[in-house]
């Protein structure tokens, strides 16, 4: 498997959205609904902000929202806020798990 | 609450072996399968390895299989990752990760802060 696409950044003022794409292929995130969406804030540990495409954990909050079309999975953050500034990675999984390769969101 | 604290890293030459270490603790360490996940100096994420809730079934990376081997202690609440034949491609921080339950493929989460291991001579 290849490592999955993600923009290098994207960048948005307070209360607007962004949105981040994750794009791969038919063999990968085109075939099954297997996407994952991990937070990583400077120095820190990841953290799992979406699963299955479009389902949240526990305590993430409901401005981030996943969503998938063809072979590009979407995490759109509405509302954005200073604490949402980090690095976004998407996963799949297609009988092995490959990450993609990031994007740093902005807060203008 | 849930705690991963990663150990054991540090500078090891190339073709050398370390093992790294992932203490758990806040949760039934038995009852929940365990990764290891791994991030190159300003690169992005690649995940490593996986071991069910009993040991009983592992999975590897292509770029590892055959030189690291994950293990747990249920005993220690441990999770280890024996890393041999080391080169500079390995270099980066390790984390361990619980496995989260989702209804078909597990995720990660929580995470542990990471272990730093430097392939350098």
């Amino acid at each position: 498997q290849s490592a999955l696409t993600q923009p290098r950044s994207v960048s948005g003022s307070p209360g607007q959205s962004v949105t981040i794409s994750c794009t791969g292929t038919s063999s990968d995130v085109g075939a099954y609904s297997y996407v994952s969406w991990y937070q990583q804030n400077p120095g820190k540990a990841p953290k799992l902000m979406i699963y299955d495409v479009n389902k949240r954990p526990s305590g993430v909050p409901d401005r981030f929202s996943g969503s998938k079309s063809g072979n590009t999975a979407s995490l759109i953050i509405s509302g954005l806020q200073a604490e949402d500034e980090a690095d976004y990675y998407c996963c799949s999984y297609a009988g092995s798990y490959v990450f993609a390769t990031g994007t740093k969101v902005i807060v203008l | 609450q849930v705690q991963l604290v990663e150990s054991g890293g540090g500078v090891v030459q190339p073709g050398k072996s370390l093992r790294i270490s992932c203490a758990a603790s806040g949760f039934r360490f038995n009852t929940f399968a365990m990764h290891w996940v791994r991030q190159a100096p300003g690169k992005g994420l690649e995940w490593v390895a996986f071991i069910s809730y009993d040991g009983s079934k592992k999975y590897y990376a292509d770029s590892v299989k055959g030189r690291f081997t994950v293990s747990r202690d249920h005993s220690k609440s441990t999770v280890y990752l024996q890393m041999n034949s080391l080169t500079a491609e390995d270099t980066a921080v390790y984390y361990c990760a619980r496995d989260f339950i989702a209804a078909v493929v597990n995720w990660f989460d929580p995470w542990g802060q990471g272990t730093l291991v430097t392939v350098s001579s």
